[in-house]
């Protein structure tokens, strides 16, 4: 399988854990995102690698949200002190990251990791 | 602050109508619009749009930007039940990032 893969699919935890998130992105797909999605809600951006760099961070991800790419390939989302209000889709994209002139690079999607804090 | 707007947020057609849903935007440093289809899992990409006017299709699926107006419209025939789906609407932005911001979606259920 060559798309974005990520585990666990489903995640049920009590408010106060810890959690670990994991993405494969597409093997020769440099950038990596992670977006959150909340029921009813568009994918709201997190963050985004290049290769093993965090680039950027969005104002969401808040000091309890840690996320890492240590060798440009797969990449973890921790979330440290879980809340209720982080009960959401967790979706992680990938993509090329030079616009070269008939090149593919949209975002290709995962199918997402779904929190559940109890 | 950035901003997608997808309208209408629900639709319910007959099989064999043809729907339009709508994309407003406002975004700084503006680069591509996207439209994602999801349905329980990942979305998935439809079509990529950088030029005004000019349409993109697939099948019976199609769609087009206006840079001036600032929307977009997917338009898809002949509905039929596996088009029952939520439809995304993305604004890729002109920085180092290409970060998407998305609008709410559209909630598309045909019917037989």
């Amino acid at each position: 399988d060559t798309g974005v893969s990520q585990n666990p699919r489903h995640k049920i935890t009590k408010r106060g854990q810890n959690v670990t998130f994991r993405c494969d992105p597409i093997s020769e797909h440099n950038r990596l995102y992670w977006y959150r999605q909340t029921l009813g809600q568009g994918p709201e951006f997190l963050t985004y690698f290049q290769n093993e760099a965090q680039l950027e961070k969005s104002r969401l991800l808040s000091d309890r949200f840690s996320a890492e790419r240590p060798k440009g390939s797969f990449s973890t989302l921790e979330i440290q002190r879980t809340e209720q209000g982080d009960s959401a889709m967790y979706l992680c994209a990938s993509s090329l990251a030079v616009h070269v002139v008939g090149q593919n690079y949209e975002q290709y999607f995962g199918p997402g990791t779904r929190l559940t804090v109890t | 602050e950035d901003k997608v707007v997808q309208s209408p947020l629900s639709l319910v057609v007959h099989e064999g109508d043809t729907v339009t849903l709508n994309c407003s935007y406002e975004v700084t440093n503006f680069r591509s619009l996207l439209w994602y289809k999801q349905e329980k899992k990942a979305p998935t990409f439809l079509f990529m749009l950088t030029s005004s006017g000019i349409e993109k299709k697939s099948g019976r699926l199609s769609s087009i930007l206006d840079k001036k107006e600032l929307f977009s419209i997917l338009n898809i025939t002949a509905t039929q039940t596996g088009d029952s789906a939520v439809y995304l609407c993305a604004v890729e932005k002109d920085n180092a990032g290409n970060m998407l911001t998305f609008g709410g979606g559209t909630r598309l259920m045909v019917k037989p």
